[in-house]
C-alpha cells in the first residue's frame, strides 16, 4: 500500500539533545512538508521541499533543520535551539504544482510523531 | 498573506442531527480550499476539496461543503452526524504564491452526544 510513514510514534528527549524524526513516502510525490501541531493552533509549517536537494523554511523554522537527499525521505531534526519542542509533528507529501499545471495538489499526511521534552 | 478562520473551537451536536462547521478565508485570488479531519493522535485525512466549478462539493463520509465567494466562506456540512464523526476538523487554503503550501485554520473539535 502506498502511504507515508513516520517514526517513531513517540519520542522523548532530554533538554539540550538533538533528535531526528523520520518521514518516508512511497507515493512518488515530489513535494514533502513538516508541520508542528499544538492544541488550539492548528498546523504550522516548519519546512517544505518541492524537489530533491532543495527545501525552504516555513513559518516556524527556527530551531529545526531538514535534509532531502532522496525523493522518498525528508527527515526533520529538532535541535537544542528549539525552545519549546514538545508537540505533535506531522509529515505530509503531495504531487508538485508543476506536474499539475495550474492548481494546488492535496497533501497526504503521515500518522505523526509526538515529541516530549523531559 | 492569506489566512483561514474557524470561528468555533468546539461544537457539540446530538447523533443524527445536522452539522455545519464554519470556515472563512482571506485570499486575493481564486482560492484552493480543503477540509481535513483528524482523529485523536492520528494524521489528517482529506474530506473534500474545491478548485473551481460547481460551488457545492461532495466529499467522503457523507460530507459536503459550499464555496461562497461573496462571503469568503467554505462551510462544511453533514445532514446527519454519526458518533464516529467525533474528531477535529481543519479548513485549509492553498497558497499559489509558494508552490503547494497550505495555510490551516486552528481547527474545530466536534463532539457527538448520544
Amino acid at each position: 500500500d502506498g502511504g507515508i510513514t513516520q517514526s517513531p510514534k513517540y519520542l522523548f528527549r532530554k533538554e539540550g539533545q538533538n533528535v531526528t524524526l523520520s518521514c518516508e513516502q512511497n507515493l512518488n510525490h515530489d513535494a514533502m512538508y513538516w508541520y508542528r501541531q499544538d492544541p488550539g493552533q492548528g498546523l504550522r509549517l516548519i519546512y517544505y521541499s518541492q524537489i530533491v536537494n532543495d527545501f525552504q523554511k516555513g513559518d516556524i523554522a527556527e530551531g529545526y533543520s531538514v535534509s532531502r537527499e532522496k525523493k522518498e525521505s525528508f527527515p526533520l531534526t529538532v535541535t537544542s535551539a528549539q525552545k519549546n519542542p514538545t508537540a505533535f509533528y506531522l509529515c505530509a507529501s503531495s504531487r508538485s504544482r508543476t506536474s499539475l499545471g495550474l492548481g494546488i495538489a492535496e497533501q497526504f499526511f503521515g500518522p505523526g510523531t509526538r515529541l516530549t521534552v523531559l | 498573506a492569506q489566512s483561514v478562520t474557524q470561528p468555533d473551537i468546539h461544537i457539540t451536536v446530538s447523533e443524527g442531527a445536522s452539522l455545519e462547521l464554519r470556515c472563512n478565508y482571506s485570499y486575493g485570488a481564486t482560492p484552493y480550499l480543503f477540509w481535513y479531519v483528524q482523529s485523536p493522535g492520528q494524521g489528517l485525512q482529506l474530506l473534500l476539496k474545491y478548485f473551481s466549478g460547481d460551488t457545492l462539493v461532495q466529499g467522503i463520509k457523507g460530507f459536503e461543503a459550499e464555496f461562497k465567494r461573496s462571503q469568503s466562506s467554505f462551510n462544511l456540512r453533514k445532514p446527519s452526524v454519526h458518533w464516529s464523526d467525533a474528531a477535529e476538523y481543519f479548513c485549509a487554503v492553498g497558497d499559489m504564491e509558494y508552490g503547494n503550501k497550505l495555510v490551516f485554520g486552528a481547527g474545530t473539535i466536534l463532539r457527538v452526544k448520544s
